[in-house]
């Protein structure tokens, strides 16, 4: 089963507009991370929170993590027709066990 | 160049035949990871190792086979134990377990005939 749960599955948007996807997860983490994947290709790490950040900001990307709820959130502000990517939340435990989420299909359109 | 490798890109196998998927690293990092992923769904994790001659089953080792002779390789075997092995296969490395990003190589997608 997978930890990570992303939601939406998909999120159409145009130019300029803001995109936020949500990730729920199961057990206790260490670390959630957030990356990016563009058809067919390998995974791109975007960023890291631990445990204990509640926030964390890089370039145009905002992720928030709330342990009590086991979710976070990742805004893309100012989107782009490049941001078109799957967008994947993973989990790791203190064991070094990482686990994906099934990810969220952005698509942005000129 | 540092970065993570894998090779071949595409493979075709036919069915019963074991293959072996190469994963090369010259990232100096300790700990690497397989993982399948199927058509629009996340990664599953196969096996991953948090150092050379160590690693650990994931969530879907069935049938898959690791070695980690050197720290920067990490080969996987898909066998023919394996139902369905058809999927696209991912690799990836990182400093150490846990803490640290990980870094991916650009998969090899295999299809057995």
């Amino acid at each position: 089963s997978q930890q990570g749960e992303e939601d939406p599955q998909a999120l159409s948007i145009q130019e300029g507009e803001n995109a936020t996807m949500n990730c729920s997860y199961k057990t206790s983490i260490n670390n959630l991370q957030w990356y990016r994947q563009n058809s067919g290709r390998g995974l791109v790490h975007l960023i890291l929170i631990r445990s204990n950040e509640r926030e964390k900001h890089s370039g145009r990307l905002r992720v928030t993590l709330d342990t009590s709820k086991k979710s976070s959130s990742l805004l893309i502000t100012a989107s782009r027709a490049a941001d078109t990517a799957s967008y994947f939340c993973a989990t790791a435990d203190s064991w070094g066990k990482f686990q994906f989420g099934a990810g969220t299909q952005v698509v942005v359109t000129p | 160049d540092g970065g993570i490798t894998q090779s071949p890109k595409y493979l075709f196998r036919k069915e019963g035949q074991n293959v072996t998927l190469s994963c090369e690293q010259n990232l100096n990092h300790d700990a690497m990871y397989w993982y399948r992923q199927d058509p629009g769904q996340g990664l599953r994790l196969i096996y991953y190792s948090q150092i050379v001659n160590d690693f650990q089953k994931g969530d879907i080792a069935e049938g898959y086979s690791v070695s980690r002779e050197k720290k920067e390789s990490f080969p996987l075997t898909v066998t023919s134990a394996q139902k369905n092995p058809t999927a696209f296969y991912l690799c990836a490395s990182s400093i150490r377990l846990v803490y640290n990003e990980q870094f991916f190589g650009p998969g090899t997608r295999l299809t057995v005939l």
